[in-house]
């Protein structure tokens, strides 16, 4: 399995709150993703980098920011957290020889 | 904008059955397409990923064919088992060029296979 590793695995919060979801990858990769998945949406890009600094925006992106300050982390603020936000939020991770995408196991947030 | 539908929303087959998933894209200028496994609670797993060159992948019971004209994807699946209960998914990977690897997803089909 590929070195991926998101915290915190459950959270809930209250609205207005700021929070944080790290991502933690051990494999070096280029490119990062941050991905929520919601019934009747299926998985939606939030923000992905391509690099230390790198970013840009998915189409899921208001309310959202991101940070990479190293390779292997990549993190996802909800500045103020709002009820639309309450999800499960997976981040994935490609690059390397193996031409694939590998998914974390995801973040329960719920936001009330 | 790339829209990915995946039909059925859910399926439940006897065990043993051979079964197909589909899958159907509106922008056939992909990259490639993937098929994943979602279990309960867990994270996707890629299953088999076909290149825009390909016909078809295969995998053990799994195989998936790719018709990009038409702009279609199907996973078969043979000889089902309960194991294979799960969410599979199917992505495509524009072909915008350079070596990013954004996906745009189906919503899935829920597979349940009974014993």
């Amino acid at each position: 399995d590929a070195g991926i590793t998101q915290s915190p695995r459950h959270k809930v919060t209250e609205t207005g709150t700021p929070v944080t979801l790290r991502c933690h990858q051990t494999e070096n990769h280029r490119y990062m993703y941050w991905y929520r998945q919601d019934p009747g949406h299926g998985l939606r890009l939030i923000h992905y980098s391509y690099g230390v600094k790198d970013t840009d925006k998915g189409e899921v992106s208001d309310g959202y920011s991101v940070s990479r300050s190293k390779t292997e982390d990549f993190l996802l603020t909800l500045e103020s957290a709002t009820s639309s936000q309450t999800s499960v939020y997976f981040c994935a991770i490609y690059g390397g020889p193996g031409n694939t995408i590998y998914f974390g196991e995801g973040s329960w947030l719920t936001v009330v | 904008k790339q829209e990915v539908t995946q039909i059925p929303a859910a399926l439940s087959v006897p065990e043993g059955e051979n079964l197909v998933l589909n899958c159907s894209f509106t922008d056939s200028a992909i990259y490639n397409l993937q098929w994943f496994r979602q279990d309960p609670g867990k994270g996707l797993t890629s299953l088999l990923l076909i290149q825009s060159s390909q016909r078809e992948q295969t995998s053990g019971r799994l195989n998936a064919s790719l018709d990009k004209s038409s702009g279609r994807s199907t996973l078969y699946i043979a000889a089902s088992q309960p194991g294979d209960s799960a969410t599979y998914l199917c992505a495509v990977r524009l072909n915008s060029g350079g070596s990013n690897y954004k996906l745009t997803f189906g919503k899935g089909t829920l597979l349940t296979v009974n014993p």
